[in-house]
């Protein structure tokens, strides 16, 4: 069965203090993974989507990269503004399209 | 370009009732998705629309929910009755190809008392 599961759940750090999230899958197929940010009330915003292994992709103070198992989602010098839950996804052969069930992000001024 | 828009933003019913929630996807994005996250766990995906047609509704829970996409354009999703476990955020996301990014609306938060 296809899963995505991401580590940690809640994410503490100050201002400045790099730091990166996992997202681990297992999926028959993969087609593309995908990070999502979502604020309280809204919904998930599409961040990047990675393809294939070794691909990287930055925006901002945000780097994504993907392996065959894993992607990571590095935070450089993160800011206040960045806290937020990141939600990682990704499409299998069926197109059906999984999330996990997040990181909280925290970023203390 | 206007967003994926849902309504209602918020709905509070009672066990047994019915609730109607509708999307309307970004035009021109033929692919339209419903998901639903509840309170601790993951978004979980409901069903996908390619134009008015189903193309894979495995994610429904039961048949007290129906989808619809009149013309290919707008969706509605009905639970009738609702139960207390239907309670949750209910997202339409929309995108222009098969595979690639989906754009999501803000969700459309149901409470069933």
């Amino acid at each position: 069965e296809d899963q995505v599961t991401q580590s940690p759940e809640a994410l503490r750090l100050q201002e400045g203090e790099s730091s990166s999230l996992n997202c681990s899958y297992t999926v028959s197929g993969l087609r593309g993974l995908f990070w999502y940010r979502q604020d309280p009330g809204k919904g998930p915003e599409f961040l990047f989507t990675l393809y294939s292994a070794g691909e990287e992709k930055e925006k901002e103070r945000l780097k994504a990269t993907l392996t065959k198992k894993e992607s990571f989602l590095h935070i450089t010098a993160p800011k206040p503004e960045d806290s937020a839950t990141y939600l990682c996804a990704v499409q299998a052969e069926g197109d059906k399209i999984i999330f996990g069930k997040g990181t909280r992000l925290h970023i203390l001024p | 370009e206007a967003g994926v828009t849902q309504f209602p933003s918020h709905s509070v019913i009672e066990k047994g009732q019915t609730v109607t929630l509708r999307c309307d996807p970004i035009s021109g994005h033929d692919n339209l998705y419903w998901y639903r996250r509840v309170m601790g766990k993951e978004i979980k995906f409901l069903l996908h629309f390619v134009k008015e047609s189903k193309q894979d509704e495995s994610g429904m829970p039961n048949n007290r929910f129906l989808a619809e996409r009149t013309g290919g354009t707008y969706s509605t999703l009905k639970v009738q009755p609702a139960e207390l476990e239907d309670s949750g955020v209910y997202f339409c996301a929309s995108s222009l190809r098969l595979v690639g990014e989906l754009f999501f609306g803000e969700g459309s938060r149901l409470t069933v008392l």
